[in-house]
C-alpha cells in the first residue's frame, strides 16, 4: 500500500525552529518528486516546497524561501522540512505529498501534521 | 504567479442534482489543471487530473473539462458522499498554485 506518514509538529514559539518528517512506503521513493503543502486553520491549500527524486533540485514558495529547507533521504525513504524563524503565519497543517510524474499532480497525501506557532 | 479563481465559493446542492464548479487561470496552462476533494478533517484526495483524465476509484459521475484558462468539474447526480470542498491546482509552472476552494454542501 502506498503511504505517507508525517511526524513532528506541535507547538513552537515565534522565532523558533521545527523539523517535520515524512516516512514513505509502497512505492519507488527515489523516483518521485516529493512536496510539502500546508493549510492554515479554516483556509485553503498552499504549496510550500518541492524536491526532485534525486534531491538535487528544490523549489520553494516565496513565503518560505530562506527560512524553510526541504530535503530527503532516499535510502530510508524519508522526506524532511526544516522550518526556521517561524511566525504565526506559518501555523498550519503540513501535508507530505507525492507528485507522480506520470500523473502530473499530487496523487498521494499524508494525513498531515499541525504546526502551531504561538507564544 | 498563476492565479486560479474558482466559482462559486459555496453551493448548496440537492441530491441527484448536477453541479458544476469552474476554475479560471490567469494565464494559459494547457491541460495542467487538477482537482482535489477534501472532506472535513481529512486530507485532500485527487479526483481529476490533467483537466479531464479520470482517477481510478473515483466515481464516474465526476468529470472534468477545459483547457487553456477555463476549466470545470461536474458532478452528475450529486450524492451525499460528494459533500466536500473542492480545489483546483495548476502544475504548469512554479510556484504551483491552488484555487481558493469551493464548498459543496447538501441542501
Amino acid at each position: 500500500e502506498v503511504q505517507l506518514v508525517e511526524s513532528g509538529g506541535g507547538l513552537v514559539k515565534p522565532g523558533e525552529s521545527m523539523r517535520l518528517s515524512c516516512a514513505a512506503s509502497g512505492f519507488m521513493f527515489s523516483s518521485e518528486s516529493m512536496n510539502w503543502v500546508r493549510q492554515a486553520p479554516g483556509k485553503g491549500l498552499e504549496w510550500v516546497a518541492t524536491i526532485a527524486g534525486g534531491g538535487l533540485s528544490t523549489f520553494y514558495a516565496d513565503s518560505v524561501t530562506g527560512r524553510f529547507t526541504i530535503s530527503r533521504d532516499n535510502v530510508n525513504k524519508s522526506l524532511y522540512l526544516e522550518m526556521t524563524s517561524l511566525t504565526g503565519a506559518d501555523t498550519a497543517v503540513y501535508y507530505c505529498t507525492r507528485f507522480a510524474t506520470r500523473v502530473g499532480a499530487f496523487d498521494v497525501w499524508g494525513r498531515g501534521k499541525l504546526v502551531t506557532v504561538s507564544s | 504567479e498563476i492565479v486560479l479563481t474558482q466559482s462559486p465559493d459555496f453551493q448548496s446542492v440537492t441530491p441527484k442534482e448536477t453541479v458544476t464548479i469552474t476554475c479560471r487561470a490567469s494565464e494559459n496552462i494547457g491541460f495542467s489543471l487538477h482537482w482535489y476533494q477534501q472532506k472535513p478533517d481529512q486530507s485532500p484526495s485527487l479526483v481529476m487530473k490533467m483537466a479531464s483524465q479520470s482517477i481510478s476509484g473515483v466515481p464516474s459521475r465526476i468529470s472534468g473539462s477545459g483547457s487553456g484558462t477555463d476549466f470545470a468539474l461536474t458532478i452528475n447526480g450529486f450524492e451525499v458522499e460528494d459533500a466536500a470542498t473542492y480545489y483546483c491546482h495548476q502544475s504548469s509552472d512554479v510556484p504551483w498554485t491552488f484555487g481558493q476552494g469551493t464548498k459543496l454542501e447538501i441542501k
